[in-house]
């Protein structure tokens, strides 16, 4: 069965530090992965995608990676601030679906302290 | 610059009541989507539209109906609501672009007692 397991669930840093976030699948074949950041009480919104035979994207303070051989992604963020204070969820999109069903991780809250 | 909205944004409904909830989109996209987000899970995909005119069933359909009243509105319908409804909705839509993301609106917070 496709599965996105992510882990830590929570993770709770100070302002500054760095971090990083988890997240395996089972999705295989897969066209795409994607990182997605979702505020309290939004919808989530895309951060970076990479598809299959990248290993890494940067969006600003943002750095995911992706090891398709061991189907894991991780996704750091730098020099973390107040704003990062969210849910951040992975998603994978199967290639046999049309890219119409992709599978959500459960994703990994994290809140930054003053 | 409105994107995707969906209204209401909080409903509370009795069991075995039904209620329609609305979603349109301004990008002029192809693909519509329905989904549900419950604690500790990742958001479950209820239907799709992948064209105006078409509809198909994703992961979690039973209890739900749709409609993709033309290119820019996808209404989501629970005919007699279910303890096991509650939950956040969310619409989304994208391009038709396999690596296109998909765009959100900010939910609907429904609560069926």
């Amino acid at each position: 069965k496709n599965q996105v397991e992510q882990s830590p669930q929570s993770l709770i840093i100070l302002e500054g530090k760095n971090c990083t976030l988890q997240c395996n699948y089972t999705v295989s074949p897969f066209s795409n992965l994607r990182w997605y950041k979702q505020d309290t009480g939004r919808g989530p919104v895309s951060l970076t995608i990479m598809t299959f035979s990248e290993n890494t994207k940067s969006n600003g303070r943002y750095t995911a990676t992706l090891d398709a051989d061991t189907k894991q992604s991780s996704l750091h963020i730098t020099a973390s601030q107040l704003s990062d204070s969210a849910s951040y969820i992975c998603v994978v999109s199967p290639l046999d679906t049309g890219g119409f069903k992709t599978i959500f991780g459960a994703g990994t809250r994290l809140f930054v302290k003053a | 610059n409105a994107g995707v909205t969906q209204t209401p944004k909080f409903q509370v409904l009795k069991t075995g009541q039904s209620m329609t909830l609305q979603c349109a989109q301004d990008m002029n996209h192809n693909s519509m989507y329905w989904y549900r987000q419950d604690p500790g899970m990742g958001l479950r995909l209820i239907y799709y539209s992948a064209s105006e005119g078409t509809t198909d069933k994703g992961e979690v359909p039973n209890g739900y109906n749709v409609s993709r009243l033309n290119k820019r509105e996808f209404s989501l319908r629970l005919e007699s609501a279910a303890p096991s409804q509650t939950s956040v909705y969310f619409c989304a839509s994208r391009q038709s672009s396999y690596n296109s993301p998909l765009h959100f609106g900010n939910g609907t917070r429904l609560t069926v007692t």
